[in-house]
């Protein structure tokens, strides 16, 4: 059975400062990865979609790695700000597209 | 656009009252899902569907049911509430293509 978990479940780092927020899954058969981004009370916004055949993906200051082979996904945020204080979720899709997802880190960026 | 949009955004049922919770997306997407989000237990699916007229089980279905008549819209019913059913309540879509789900803004249900 797939599990995923992520470390740390709490961040808290001041502003200006580049961070890892780590994913791990024990299925390395996945057919993508995504990273999701949750403020409270909020839904869901999707940042980033890695394809199994992928190892990164961009967008603005945020990198998504994914090493399939290890079982980890790794995304970056560069230069960090106050505005990027949220939860980051990630979450590993079988053929079938069923999400399963990690629990999540809160990440707080003092000003 | 409207996206993936929810219906109620907050409900409070008492025990053994039932409701529907509607789903409804505007992007012409073939799948639709229906998570739950618990504290320490974070997101579980609880129904899916990759079509109309079709829906299957996911990790958490009992006490739920669910329909999809329309393309466009996902219903999650309970039938008699359990205060185990206390949570909020996303629904979400994808392209059968493409396989990156949106996500509606959720329905805070509280069972007393």
């Amino acid at each position: 059975k797939q599990e995923v978990t992520q470390i740390p479940a709490a961040l808290s780092v001041p502003e200006g400062e580049n961070l890892v927020l780590n994913c791990s899954f024990t299925d390395s058969a996945i057919y993508n990865l995504q990273w999701f981004r949750q403020d409270p009370g909020k839904g869901l916004t999707s940042l980033l979609l890695i394809q199994s055949s992928q190892r990164e993906q961009t967008s603005g200051r945020l990198n998504a790695s994914l090493d399939k082979s290890s079982g980890r996904s790794t995304l970056y945020i560069a230069a960090s700000q106050p505005g990027d204080s949220a939860t980051y979720l990630c979450a590993v899709s079988s053929n079938t597209g069923k999400l399963i997802f990690g629990q999540g880190t809160t990440l707080q960026v003092k000003p | 656009n409207a996206g993936v949009t929810q219906t109620p955004k907050f409900r409070v049922l008492k025990t053994g009252q039932s409701m529907t919770l509607l789903c409804a997306q505007d992007m012409n997407h073939e799948y639709m899902y229906w998570y739950r989000q618990d504290p320490g237990m974070g997101l579980r699916l609880i129904h899916y569907s990759v079509g109309e007229g079709t829906t299957a089980k996911g990790e958490v279905p009992d006490g739920y049911n669910v329909s999809r008549l329309k393309k466009q819209n996902f219903l999650l019913g309970l039938e008699s509430a359990a205060p185990s059913q206390t949570s909020v309540y996303f629904c979400a879509s994808r392209k059968l293509s493409y396989n990156e789900q949106f996500f509606g803004p959720g329905t805070r249900l509280t069972v007393l």
